[in-house]
């Protein structure tokens, strides 16, 4: 069975650093990009970056680009987001998702708080 | 940029059909990929490829796409179907993922 987990929520002050992850199991880890969605509190679904584990070739969305960087462990089958510096306005929810043509499998999510 | 439109908001009453659009430019000459999302759920794949259903979604759900908008067709709406609905593209010209802005489905 394809899972993908999500490490648990966070909550952080303006200017910390953070690293979410997203474990996948149950399929080759290294074939199938690994895409990264926010979601904003009451907002749509925006996409952020994906990633390729087997060689860690990774896109970033223009919106996003310098201001997050996904990374992949192949060896423990792991992606991440990470933030140098948060701020208030990154408090959402992020996903993780597999990507075929579509995102046919997603995380459960982390949510990311930010507040002082 | 390429961009997808969506309706804020389809109503239906129960037992009728729904149907969402998503809008693009030329669109017909992508594939396009639906999502379902209930409140505080991830979301799930419920059309991909214009019109396949992936395992375990009702034959209720089905999708077309031609010209400049692709359709969600939610036949015999159940109370259960009260959900926001994205549609999802692959622009190759960017290599980027495109959501559209959601579509919120309520269910009189």
């Amino acid at each position: 069975e394809v899972q993908l987990v999500q490490s648990g929520a966070e909550v952080k002050k303006p200017g910390e650093s953070l690293k979410i992850s997203c474990k996948g199991s149950g399929y080759s880890f290294t074939s199938y990009w690994i895409g990264w969605v926010r979601q904003m509190p009451g907002k749509g679904l925006e996409w952020m970056g994906i990633i390729y584990p087997g060689d860690s070739d990774t896109r970033y969305s223009p919106s996003f680009q310098g201001q997050v960087t996904i990374s992949a462990d192949k060896s423990i089958s792991t992606a991440y987001l990470q933030w140098s510096s948060l701020k208030a306005s990154d408090t959402a929810m992020y996903y993780c998702a597999r990507i075929v043509r579509s995102l046919d499998y997603w995380g459960q999510g982390t949510l990311v708080t930010v507040s002082s | 940029s390429y961009v997808l439109t969506q309706p804020p908001s389809v109503s239906v009453a129960p037992g009728q059909t729904a149907r969402i659009t998503c809008g693009g430019n030329n669109i017909g000459s992508k594939s396009v990929h639906w999502y379902q999302q209930k409140p505080g759920q991830a979301p799930v794949l419920v059309v991909y490829g214009d019109s396949d259903r992936p395992s375990g979604i009702p034959e209720r759900f089905s999708g077309s796409n031609s010209g400049n908008t692709a359709t969600l067709t939610i036949s015999r709406v159940e109370a259960g179907d009260e959900a926001d609905y994205y549609c999802q593209v692959w622009d190759s010209s960017s290599d980027h993922v495109l959501f559209g802005g959601g579509t919120k489905l309520t269910v009189l």
